[in-house]
């Protein structure tokens, strides 16, 4: 089956650093992968739209200067959280649509961000 | 904009009885509905789905209806077991593939 994997699976980093979050597809080739966030106890809220070899589509408040979405290749995305404050410790999810068709979305484990 | 409305909250139901978990959802373009199930800091995992062309699906203990008109859809899970406590999402698929997705049902399975 489709296996999206991500990395880190937790860090911890101090405030103003920043952080890169990896999600590869192993099996598929994804031309669209999405990254989401999610707190505690809530739903998952959609981040920005992903497109290989394009720019990211941002959803509304999310500031893209501050959430850097490189989208390289067709099998992996990246999602660099700059100057992290912690406001921004959350659980970060990435999924990934099959190039070949389909609706379903494949989603990652999951790294869940701590910043101090 | 697109959302979909999920209820309720919170479902408590005695193991062995039925859960039914109810979406609304406003873009009457929509045309895919997954249903996902999240246990405690994990990824959601796909249960179940259903395109628009179809009004019903079943996968052993867990339906899905679908009433395009009303913009309504339904999880139904049967014979409830300790291991489906979990949260349930619905979602309806917009534009560009992206997702809209529920706020979420606790689901709790009384032994």
């Amino acid at each position: 089956g489709a296996v999206v994997s991500q990395h880190p699976s937790r860090v911890i980093c101090k405030s103003g650093t920043s952080v890169k979050i990896e999600c590869r597809s192993l099996d598929f080739q994804a031309t669209t992968m999405f990254w989401y966030r999610q707190f505690p106890k809530q739903s998952l809220m959609l981040m920005a739209t992903s497109n290989e070899g394009s720019k990211a589509t941002y959803e509304q408040g999310v500031e893209k200067d501050k959430f850097l979405i490189n989208h390289a290749s067709l099998t992996l995305s990246t999602l660099t959280v700059t100057s992290a404050h912690p406001e921004d410790s959350s659980f970060y999810i990435c999924s990934a649509r099959d190039a070949s068709g389909g609706h379903e979305q494949y989603f990652g484990p999951g790294t869940r961000l701590t910043v101090t | 904009g697109e959302n979909v409305e999920q209820h309720p909250s919170t479902l408590s139901v005695q193991e062995g009885d039925s859960a039914v978990i109810k979406c609304t959802y406003s873009d009457s373009a929509s045309n895919y509905f997954p249903w996902y199930k999240q246990e405690l800091g994990k990824r959601p995992q796909l249960i179940i789905d259903i395109r628009s062309n179809v009004g019903e699906k079943k996968d052993q203990r867990i339906a899905v209806t679908l009433n395009k008109t009303a913009k309504h859809f339904s999880l139904h899970i049967t014979e409830t077991q300790p291991e489906d406590s979990a949260v349930y999402f619905c979602a309806a698929k917009v534009s560009n593939y992206q997702l809209i997705w529920g706020a979420g049902t606790k689901l709790i399975i009384k032994p």
